[in-house]
C-alpha cells in the first residue's frame, strides 16, 4: 500500500521560514502534491511534483527528491493566515484515481 | 467557476433516518470524488466516480450508497447510520487525466459537517 509521513505539528513566528517535511513509499508514484486546509474549511491545491527539484508559486515552494522519497513544502515569509493543515498527497497506484494523503502537518503561526 | 457546492452545510440526524448529500460541479470535471475526515485527520476516500461511472469503493459500508445523476451532480444517500460516521464529508472533482498523466488537481467542496444521534 501507500503511506506518507509528516510531522504531527510544527510552530514559527511570523515572517519566519518553515519546512514540512514529507516521506512516501514508492509504490505506483506520480508525483507528490500539497494541500493546505483552514480549520472549518476545505483541503485547498498548494502545489504537485512529478519530478526532482524545487517548485515555487509565491510565497510557497515544493520539493521532491525521488531518489530518497522524501518532499517537503516551503512556506516563507509566514503570515498569521498560514497557520493552516498542510497534507501531502500521492496519487493512487495504477488504474486507481484518487489521492492517498499523509496523515497532516498542523502549522501554528504565532506573532 | 471553480467551485465545488455541498449541500447541506450542516446535518443532524438519527440512526434510523435517511437522507441524502448533495455536491455539484461546473468545472467540466469527469471525476467526483466522497471523502470522510474526522477531526484532525486527512480525509479518507469513500468512493470515486469517473465519467458517470463508479469506479472505486474502498469497502464502505451500505449504509452509505453513492449516486452520480449527471457528470456535474453526485449524491450520497444515508440510511442506518451509527454515532461512528459522525464526520466531515468533503466532495471533490478533477479533470480525470488517468492514473498517470499528471497531478489530475482536486477542487473541494466545502464538506458537509454531519452529526449522527
Amino acid at each position: 500500500g501507500q503511506s506518507l509521513e509528516q510531522p504531527s505539528e510544527v510552530t514559527a513566528v511570523e515572517g519566519a521560514i518553515v519546512q514540512i517535511n514529507c516521506t512516501y513509499q514508492t509504490s505506483g508514484f506520480y508525483g507528490l502534491s500539497w494541500y493546505q486546509q483552514h480549520d472549518g474549511g476545505a483541503p485547498t491545491f498548494l502545489s504537485y511534483n512529478a519530478l526532482d527539484g524545487l517548485e515555487e508559486t509565491g510565497r510557497f515552494s515544493s520539493f521532491l527528491s525521488r531518489s530518497d522519497s522524501y518532499g517537503y513544502l516551503l512556506l516563507q515569509e509566514l503570515q498569521m493566515k498560514d497557520s493552516a493543515s498542510y497534507f501531502c498527497a500521492q496519487k493512487r497506484d495504477t488504474g486507481r484515481r484518487a489521492l492517498t494523503f499523509g496523515s497532516g502537518t498542523r502549522l501554528q503561526v504565532q506573532p | 467557476d471553480t467551485e465545488v457546492t455541498q449541500t447541506p452545510k450542516h446535518l443532524v440526524m438519527g440512526m434510523t433516518n435517511k437522507k441524502s448529500l448533495k455536491c455539484e460541479q461546473h468545472m467540466g470535471h469527469r471525476a467526483m470524488y466522497w471523502y470522510k475526515q474526522k477531526a484532525k485527520k486527512p480525509p479518507e476516500l469513500m468512493f470515486v466516480y469517473s465519467y458517470e461511472k463508479l469506479s472505486i469503493n474502498e469497502s464502505v459500508p451500505s449504509r452509505f450508497s453513492p449516486e452520480c445523476p449527471n457528470s456535474s451532480l453526485l449524491n450520497l444517500h444515508l440510511h442506518a447510520l451509527q454515532p461512528e460516521d459522525s464526520a466531515l464529508y468533503l466532495c471533490a472533482s478533477s479533470q480525470d487525466r488517468g492514473a498517470g498523466a499528471g497531478t489530475d488537481t482536486q477542487y473541494f467542496g466545502p464538506g458537509t459537517r454531519l452529526t449522527v444521534l
